[in-house]
């Protein structure tokens, strides 16, 4: 089936400073979408990519499509104590019957103020 | 606030036993999903629902079932539970029965003793 490796597993930064993570897939993905996930809440959706090579951004967070349609990658700039929390980048390849979502593990980002 | 709410938070219970989740969509989200979050498996997706009827399974398991009644709200069966079905149930919901971004609800922490 589908895998999805996201990395780094964990990152500390201090606060300030810029995140880069990403995700890669064994197979392609139509759409690209990045979740953060705060303990003990359900994921938050950020960011959806449908396009290979797009470029979006929400605020401090700029994600892309990468061109191979097989990666994606999230940065955050200028990071802050509110950004600490669990980064899952998920991909969804349509065609029929498929309608899920496969989610990467996670990074775990930590600020250290 | 995604806007779908799960109830219960919490369930402790025990092996052999059968548990109830449930969720309810946003307003007028006509698909559900249910994922199963654990520490090493990540985000797994389980089943999804639209409109009342099954659309797709991941990685269901047969002691596992689920529906979506007339009012749109989702139960998430777990019979015969087992120590290893401890883990964070969350249900997503998205407005149509293709591909739609998903919102996540706060989730059921399940804890099989």
């Amino acid at each position: 089936g589908q895998q999805l490796n996201q990395s780094p597993q964990s990152m500390f930064i201090q606060e300030g400073e810029d995140v880069s993570m990403n995700c890669t897939s064994s197979s392609i993905f139509n759409t690209w979408l990045w979740y953060k996930q705060d303990p003990g809440e359900g994921p938050v959706l950020l960011i959806a990519l449908y396009k290979a090579g797009e470029l979006t951004s929400n605020g401090r967070l700029t994600a892309q499509f990468g061109t191979t349609r097989k990666d994606s990658f999230l940065n955050i700039s200028a990071s802050i104590p509110s950004d600490v929390g669990i980064y899952f980048c998920a991909g969804h390849l349509s065609g029929a019957g498929s309608y899920q979502l496969t989610f990467g593990k996670g990074t775990k980002l930590s600020v250290i103020p | 606030d995604s806007g779908v709410t799960q109830t219960p938070k919490h369930l402790i219970t025990a092996t052999g036993q059968r548990v109830t989740l449930r969720c309810s969509p946003r307003s007028g989200d006509l698909s559900v999903y249910w994922y199963q979050q654990s520490l090493d498996q990540g985000l797994q997706f389980l089943i999804q629902y639209y409109n009342g009827e099954e659309r797709a399974k991941g990685n269901i398991l047969e002691r596992f079932s689920a529906q979506q009644f007339p009012d749109l709200h989702s139960e998430l069966n777990l019979s015969s539970l087992e120590l290893g079905d401890s883990a964070l149930y969350f249900c997503a919901s998205a407005s149509g029965g293709g591909f739609n971004e998903q919102f996540f609800g706060p989730g059921t922490r399940l804890t099989v003793l």
